[in-house]
């Protein structure tokens, strides 16, 4: 079946501009992650979402990052007034049980977000 | 806070040989304990992970890994490397949910594998 998919593959902004990340998680999937990979900081967990649960914002390094979830569907991941610091890649994974023993995260393919 | 630790940059191996890349972690209570790979230019493909029972986990393309409790590690290995077995391999933990940690997995700072003929 499909994986996990995410628009646009590539994103090159402007300092200052604000953009939106979308995943689209496997379907069935209940919980859904970002997480972020960069060179200097590895691959770090950002936000996660459970079904109807408040998010664990916990990773967001700033209030610039924000996401939504719709029900158990499309995620949106918005940066606003990018910094050139941003420039990652954003991954996002969703998994079928949530904390479970079974729990296995799937990533999809990723945004490269590149920040001039 | 849970953590992980891959002391190696990069393994060298030649195709037929064996292969292993480290990983140890720290975390309180049980661990989840995952390994993923990533090949140039794509998201992060699932290869095994264990959770509870044998310490000798089976995955993918004839990956497995050993879960050693006293030594903290979970070591990925292959008995006879391929050269496409060449990527950028990534260890993550996660608590247990008994142990509040949440369900965000920590990663390690990645092992590039080099396999050569």
């Amino acid at each position: 079946g499909a994986g996990v998919s995410q628009s646009p593959s590539n994103k090159v902004t402007e300092k200052g501009k604000d953009v939106e990340l979308r995943c689209d998680p496997i379907s069935g999937h209940t919980a859904l992650y970002w997480y972020r990979q960069s060179l200097g900081q590895g691959l770090e967990f950002l936000i996660y979402f459970q079904g109807n649960s408040a998010p664990d914002k916990s990773g967001l390094p700033s209030d610039r990052f924000s996401a939504e979830r719709t029900g158990e569907s499309v995620s949106t991941l918005t940066i606003q007034r990018t910094q050139q610091e941003d420039s990652a890649v954003y991954l996002c994974a969703s998994s079928l049980v949530a904390g479970g023993t079974q729990e296995t995260q799937y990533f999809g393919p990723g945004t490269r977000l590149l920040v001039l | 806070a849970q953590s992980v630790a891959q002391p190696e940059d990069q393994v060298n191996v030649a195709e037929g040989n064996p292969l292993t890349v480290k990983c140890t972690y720290s975390v309180s209570g049980n661990p989840y304990l995952f390994w993923y790979v990533q090949y140039p230019n794509r998201g992060l493909q699932f290869l095994l992970k264990y959770i509870t029972g044998d310490n000798l986990v089976k995955g993918s393309y004839g990956f497995e890994a050993e879960f050693n409790k006293s030594q903290t590690s979970f070591h990925l290995k292959k008995p006879s490397a391929l050269v496409s077995d060449s990527a950028l391999y990534f260890c993550a933990v996660r608590a247990s949910r008994l142990t509040g940690g949440g369900n965000k997995l920590t990663f390690g700072t990645g092992t590039q594998l080099k396999v050569e003929l």
